[in-house]
């Protein structure tokens, strides 16, 4: 069974474009979530889509936005690149079972801004 | 602020020894998980907790979650290099409908 699959897996930009990154869910999975991690931290929410409707959003700008197609994978999109931005970008389709998460996560995509 | 504190943030130990990594907070949580990330992956789940006071173990992982719901710690027994890895605990915040987690723990386990 495939998991989560994202891509590119490595995108290199310059300050001030912007960026697509794709994710394909798990199939049945109809949630969507993304996450930055910067190098050393832990996973930061940027955006849950269910149902291709915005169920969360984190605490990032504007700059970072997303949708979710009807066969339910999603991108995320970011503009006006900062050095900043550089981090690995996380997908995670899931489950929810009662008031548990199930989260299964891709291998991410790895954003160098220079 | 961490809603999600982590401790030791980095930790190298011999194979064969026991360590223990802790995830506390001040805030009550329905439940907590703990991931695994190896570099280039993703995190994967090891464990859900759920209820005050319940252990859960994993072949030599043991996992605890507080009475109080507030912390958890993750056991390792006779740590192998296989081990190695980040470790993150996340608590699932109902309603906003998002994990949030600590900043993990390195975890190195030499031959």
């Amino acid at each position: 069974d495939a998991g989560v699959t994202q891509s590119p897996t490595h995108l290199i930009k310059t300050r001030g474009q912007h960026v697509t990154l794709r994710c394909s869910p798990i199939s049945g999975h109809k949630s969507v979530s993304w996450y930055q991690q910067v190098l050393g931290q832990g996973p930061q929410f940027i955006f849950q889509y269910y149902e291709k409707e915005e169920r969360g959003r984190g605490n990032f700008p504007d700059r970072f936005s997303a949708r979710q197609f009807p066969n339910y994978s999603s991108e995320l999109n970011v503009n006006a690149l900062l050095l900043g931005d550089s981090a690995l970008y996380l997908c995670a389709s899931s489950l929810e079972q009662g008031r548990v998460l199930r989260a299964f996560f891709g291998q991410g995509t790895r954003l160098t801004v220079v | 602020t961490q809603l999600l504190e982590q401790s030791p943030q980095f930790l190298s130990i011999q194979e064969g020894e026991n360590l223990t990594v802790y995830c506390n907070s001040s805030s009550v949580f329905s439940s907590l998980q703990w991931y695994r990330q190896e570099p280039g992956e993703g995190p994967v789940l090891l464990v859900t907790v759920v209820t005050g006071g319940e252990v859960k173990k994993l072949k030599r992982l043991t996992f605890q979650f507080g009475d109080a719901r507030k912390d958890s710690s993750l056991h390792i027994t006779a740590a192998q290099p296989g081990d190695t890895g980040l470790y993150l605990c996340a608590a699932l915040i109902q309603g906003a409908q998002k994990l949030v987690f600590g900043q993990g723990t390195r975890l190195t386990i030499n031959p």
